[in-house]
């Protein structure tokens, strides 16, 4: 299986901050990330896919880079409303394996 | 837009069997999408659960490969699975969702549904 792991597993932040969460495979996945946003009791929300790009509908303050087995989510500027845990998805080969979750919350 | 709902008893007794739904609306089971099962554990992380998409075809997680199985129904426009010999372990929060036709990325969720193996 294809490990994933995310660093921080959390990070306290002001609305405002500049916020990057990482997240490395175990083998290479060419672009075939994703990011979830989930908050408590709701599922998750795909946020970018493909590495880059954004999905329909999601804040342009989310962004996403990288390729092969390093990949980064950098949030711009937090907002109220960002405040929830994070995941990668690799979807490069089976079985799809997620990371263990960065939670952000209030400094 | 497409929804998704999940379905079953809340409760199963160890070495019993777990059955859910998801059905769909909105949109055709029948569409060039995948459509798949993720679980969450009480205070843990996603666990991709498998996939099947309206041929039939399948991928499942191997940790699960030799209790699991899905399967779909046009007809009713909904996915199930099935989970054999259940175990405290199973219990968690399971979703079904969509696979986006750019990728196995999943774009639409079910709001999940809560499991618990206990007697």
């Amino acid at each position: 299986d294809t490990q994933m792991t995310q660093s921080p597993s959390s990070v306290s932040a002001s609305v405002g901050d500049r916020v990057t969460i990482t997240c490395r495979a175990s083998q290479t996945l060419g672009t075939w990330l994703a990011w979830y946003q989930q908050k408590p009791g709701k599922a998750p929300k795909l946020l970018i896919y493909a590495a880059s790009r954004l999905q329909s509908g999601v804040s342009s303050r989310f962004s996403g880079t990288g390729s092969g087995t390093d990949f980064t989510l950098t949030i711009s500027s937090l907002q109220p409303e960002d405040f929830a845990t994070y995941f990668c998805q690799q979807a490069n080969t089976f079985p799809r394996t997620f990371g263990p979750g960065t939670k952000v919350d209030l400094k | 837009q497409v929804q998704l709902q999940e379905s079953g008893p809340g409760l199963v007794e160890p070495s019993g069997t777990l059955s859910l739904t998801c059905a769909v609306s909105g949109g055709s089971i029948s569409s060039n999408h995948w459509w798949t099962w993720v679980r969450q554990s009480p205070g843990q992380g996603l666990e991709w659960i498998g996939e099947i998409f309206h041929s039939g075809d399948s991928e499942h997680n191997p940790s699960l490969k030799s209790r699991l199985t899905m399967s779909i129904d046009e007809s009713k426009n909904q996915f199930s699975l099935t989970l054999t010999s259940v175990i405290a372990a199973d219990t968690a929060v399971y979703y079904c969702a969509r696979q986006a036709s750019l990728g196995p990325f999943m774009d639409v969720w079910g709001q999940g549904t809560t499991v618990i193996v206990s007697s």
